[in-house]
């Protein structure tokens, strides 16, 4: 069975610092991986994916992911958090023919100034 | 614009009256899901569809009726409401069923069941 763990439903850091927020993956076949943030009272929006290319995954607003197959592991950073950054971040995990999607249950990222 | 639009944003309904959140995208996709989220739960799929007419159970379809007579439109159909049926819904769509497309949500409908 595909699943999607994220270590911490809630982080907390200071603007500037470096953000880190981690997921891992059990998957039977070779995964996709996904990051979304979601916004107070919004839907969705996709950060960043990987899909089999570069490991190393550049997305929106300057985070990025890497695939480690050996970890099974998808962190997502970011070098400098901004006040705006503040959201709550799920990781997924694409599977069963590209059609079901697993979500992790998310982190709240806190941003102090 | 290219959306996702979901209606009502809000809702607020007894056990047992049956209810249909609409979902409609204009992006002529094929692949359209429903999602509730739950604090503590993250969000966990209800039912997809692939395209018109085919439609497959997610991870917690119990309680839940979908149907997809047009490829724009998924509604989300309870037919008996209960209290456990309280959250947030989360309708979506991509390009291709096949494939790693990026998945577009809507807003979100609050539902609460009393």
């Amino acid at each position: 069975a595909q699943s999607v763990t994220q270590l911490g439903s809630h982080v907390s850091v200071s603007e500037g610092a470096l953000v880190l927020l981690r997921c891992n993956y059990s998957s039977s076949v070779p995964p996709y991986l996904f990051w979304y943030v979601q916004y107070p009272n919004q839907g969705l929006q996709l950060l960043l994916k990987y899909t089999s290319a570069a490991t190393l995954v550049k997305g929106i607003n300057g985070f990025e992911a890497e695939f480690k197959k050996s970890e099974t592991s998808f962190h997502l950073t970011k070098p400098s958090a901004h006040m705006s950054d503040a959201a709550e971040y799920f990781c997924a995990l694409l599977s069963g023919g590209y059609q079901k999607v697993t979500f992790g249950i998310g982190t709240k990222l806190q941003v102090i100034p | 614009e290219a959306q996702v639009t979901q209606n009502p944003r809000y809702l607020i309904t007894v056990t047992g009256k049956k209810l249909t959140v609409t979902c409609s995208q204009n992006m002529n996709h094929e692949y359209m899901s429903w999602y509730r989220q739950d604090p503590g739960l993250g969000l966990r799929q209800i039912y997809y569809s692939m395209n018109v007419e085919v439609t497959d159970k997610g991870d917690v379809p119990e309680g839940y009726k979908v149907s997809r007579k047009e490829k724009r439109n998924f509604p989300l159909i309870l037919e008996s409401p209960s209290p456990n049926q309280t959250s947030l819904y989360f309708c979506a769509s991509k390009g291709s069923s096949g494939g790693t497309d990026t998945q577009y949500f809507g807003p979100g409908t609050r539902l609460t069941v009393l």
